[in-house]
């Protein structure tokens, strides 16, 4: 298995809090990526990050944003929190080559009251 | 666009029987092809891959021909064990390798 984790795995918090999203690999590669799953909605992309300092945005980055300050680590912050943030978010990482595959965390279920 | 289209579940079915799920796909370039199994609980393990035309991936007795054609890329398997109830993802990386498209999944629930 590939040596994604994401911190904490489960989070309560309150509208209008912040909240920080960690996602640490042990592969030293060079795409990770954040995503929410939704029912009805499958897999949607919110950020994500081709080397260290250099991310871009996915299809709903609305209210998200994330750092890379190390090849290991993609943080993922929700700045203030919202009930329709409510959702499980994974990470997953990629070696960005054509015949690569994406290798996901276990997920992270964050519920906003 | 890239995009994945696969077919809405649920899908049920007894054990022993033979599955099929349908993914079709769009893609200006020449995309790799993935189906993903998410088991209750869990992130998204790879189940199979093809990365060019024709090439058949398979895992688990699970397999999926890459179908240029057709732009298909449908999962198959002959017999079905209760093991297998869980959420399938069709998925293509774009000719860059480096972003990723998924259908929206299919529930399996497999039934002694």
């Amino acid at each position: 298995d590939a040596g994604i984790t994401q911190s904490p795995r489960h989070k309560v918090t309150e509208t209008g809090t912040p909240v920080t999203l960690r996602c640490h690999q042990t592969e030293n590669h060079r795409y990770m990526y954040w995503y929410r799953q939704d029912p009805g909605h499958g897999l949607r992309l919110i950020h994500y990050s081709y080397g260290v300092k250099d991310t871009d945005k996915g299809e709903v980055s609305d209210g998200y944003s994330v750092s890379r300050s190390k090849t290991e680590d993609f943080l993922l912050t929700l700045e203030s929190a919202t009930s329709s943030q409510t959702s499980v978010y994974f990470c997953a990482i990629s070696g960005g080559t054509l015949r690569t595959e994406q290798f996901f965390g276990p997920g992270t279920r964050l519920t906003v009251l | 666009g890239d995009s994945v289209t696969q077919m809405e579940g649920p899908v049920t079915l007894s054990e022993e029987a033979f599955l099929t799920i349908n993914c079709t796909y769009t893609a200006t370039g020449y995309p790799s092809l993935f189906w993903y199994v998410q088991y209750p609980g869990e992130g998204l393990q790879l189940l199979l891959k093809a990365t060019k035309a024709d090439d058949k991936g398979s895992n688990k007795g699970f397999e999926a021909t890459y179908r240029k054609e057709t732009t298909s890329f449908h999962l198959e398997k002959g017999s079905v064990q209760v093991s297998d109830s869980a959420v399938y993802f069709c998925a293509l990386s774009d000719g860059t390798g480096n972003q990723f498209y998924f259908g929206t999944g299919t529930s399996l629930t497999v039934i002694p």
